[in-house]
């Protein structure tokens, strides 16, 4: 079975960072894109970031571009969301989720996501 | 800017409902690639409906899903209880990007 499993949130000041990871098991890791969608307290999934299987491509919604930065370690089945400049705006639960061989293919394999929280 | 779907559906037991999902003809309009995903309260989303209307194994055929141009669907038939749930559309928008709709509240009465 594939299991994915986010680590990393927590309480941070406005302004701060964070690093979340993402380990995935019981696949070929290095073949398939993945991807971060988060969702704030009582609100709709919203796409973050996706990145390919060999690093090449990474690409982020609007208002975390320049400010998150996603990468992946194959060796380790490993990807990391490094999450600069926090606002309150990015509370919320980020998932972590398994792609395809293709961005625009099937998401099948989510985690139970991890809770961060932007305040002072 | 994300897919548009309706805040709220309900049926009654047995009954079928259908979400909608419309985006433009830079996402839904211009790419096979709609999912749907099902949530439930403090769940992570499952996958229902892929490439507009593959099923992946283990999903009922009570799901399924169509387009048609810049807008997709989702069928719940012969709902039942625990089809109570947020219900989200998903589609590829060019360029390596995604976006989701809103969430639409389905309701069994």
């Amino acid at each position: 079975d594939v299991q994915v499993v986010e680590s990393g949130g927590g309480l941070v000041q406005p302004g701060g960072s964070l690093r979340l990871s993402c380990t995935v098991s019981g696949v070929v890791f290095s073949s398939y894109w993945i991807h971060w969608v988060r969702q704030a307290p009582g609100k709709g999934l919203v796409w973050v970031s996706s990145i390919n299987s060999d690093e090449t491509i990474t690409t982020y919604v609007d208002p975390v571009r320049g400010r998150f930065t996603m990468s992946r370690d194959n060796a380790k089945n490993t990807v990391h969301l490094q999450m600069d400049s926090l606002r309150a705006d990015d509370s919320a639960v980020y998932y972590c989720a398994r792609g395809d061989h293709y961005v625009w293919g099937k998401v099948a394999y989510w985690g139970q996501g991890t809770q961060v929280t932007v305040a002072s | 800017s994300a897919l548009t779907q309706p805040p709220s559906a309900s049926g009654s037991p047995g009954q079928s409902v259908t979400i909608s999902c419309t985006g433009t003809s830079s996402d839904v309009g211009a790419y096979n690639f709609v999912s749907w995903y099902q949530q439930h309260p403090g769940k992570a989303p499952t996958l229902l409906i892929y490439d507009v209307n593959e099923r992946p194994s283990g999903i009922p055929d009570r799901f399924s899903g169509s387009k048609s141009g810049n807008t997709a669907s989702l069928t719940v038939s012969g709902l039942q209880a625990d089809d109570e749930a947020v219900y989200y559309c998903h589609s590829y928008a060019g360029s390596d990007t995604l976006v989701f709709g809103g969430g639409t509240k389905l309701t069994v009465l």
